[in-house]
């Protein structure tokens, strides 16, 4: 099936630093979503992304849409150890579907 | 509110078994249902959607099928399980016309040995 790419698959970060995603496209998106889904839970809705060079923020979350919208980064300062998860993107497919990306793993170690 | 059940949580089934999980979802009407597989430490794979009773779309070929036979339910079965189909299935929602922001439930775990 379609899936979108993100990159890194994993990552691994000291607590306190940064931790940044990214996923890419091959088309131009209407919007785009993020999720995070917690070690052995469910994806969770985090936000979405509709204009262009959009950038929006969650305390230390920083969501950005490429001014192309076909790419999306999620960027977090000073990651805690709340922060670990699998981060999706996740992009619109024809008019009732979603599909997700194939995951960035954050582990945070103390 | 809005909630989406599923069950149940983890089962671990004989090769060649049946499968049946259930998924239904309260305080909405006429919502589309989703049927995703996460296989260990993967991303999330569509399997099936859905935008009304009896109208299903399935995305990939493959072992399973599925049925909506009342407007928030929706069902995931198969007649002979492989050990391919092992993985954690989400069941997911989004509400008609008011955009594509999906909600899952909180899986279910299906071990086949």
């Amino acid at each position: 099936g379609q899936q979108v790419m993100q990159i890194p698959q994993y990552q691994h970060v000291q607590e306190g630093e940064d931790f940044t995603t990214y996923c890419n496209s091959s088309t131009t998106l209407s919007n785009i979503q993020w999720y995070k889904q917690r070690p052995g839970g469910h994806p969770v809705f985090l936000i979405q992304l509709v204009k262009s060079g959009e950038v929006k923020k969650q305390k230390r979350l920083t969501f950005q849409f490429g001014e192309a919208k076909k790419n999306s980064s999620l960027h977090i300062t000073a990651t805690q150890t709340t922060d670990v998860g699998t981060y999706f993107c996740a992009e619109p497919y024809n008019t009732d579907k979603l599909i997700f990306g194939t995951g960035t793993r954050l582990q945070v170690f103390p | 509110s809005q909630t989406i059940h599923q069950w149940p949580a983890t089962l671990v089934q004989p090769v060649g078994s049946p499968l049946s999980l259930e998924c239904t979802v309260e305080g909405t009407s006429n919502p589309n249902l989703y049927w995703y597989r996460q296989a260990a430490g993967r991303g999330l794979q569509l399997l099936f959607y859905s935008i009304g009773i009896d109208q299903i779309s399935s995305e990939v070929p493959q072992n399973l099928s599925a049925s909506r036979p009342q407007d928030r339910q929706f069902i995931l079965s198969s007649k002979k399980l492989l050990l391919s189909d092992s993985g954690f299935y989400l069941c997911a929602w989004t509400p008609r016309l008011s955009g594509n922001t999906i909600y899952f439930g909180e899986g279910s775990w299906l071990t086949v040995v």
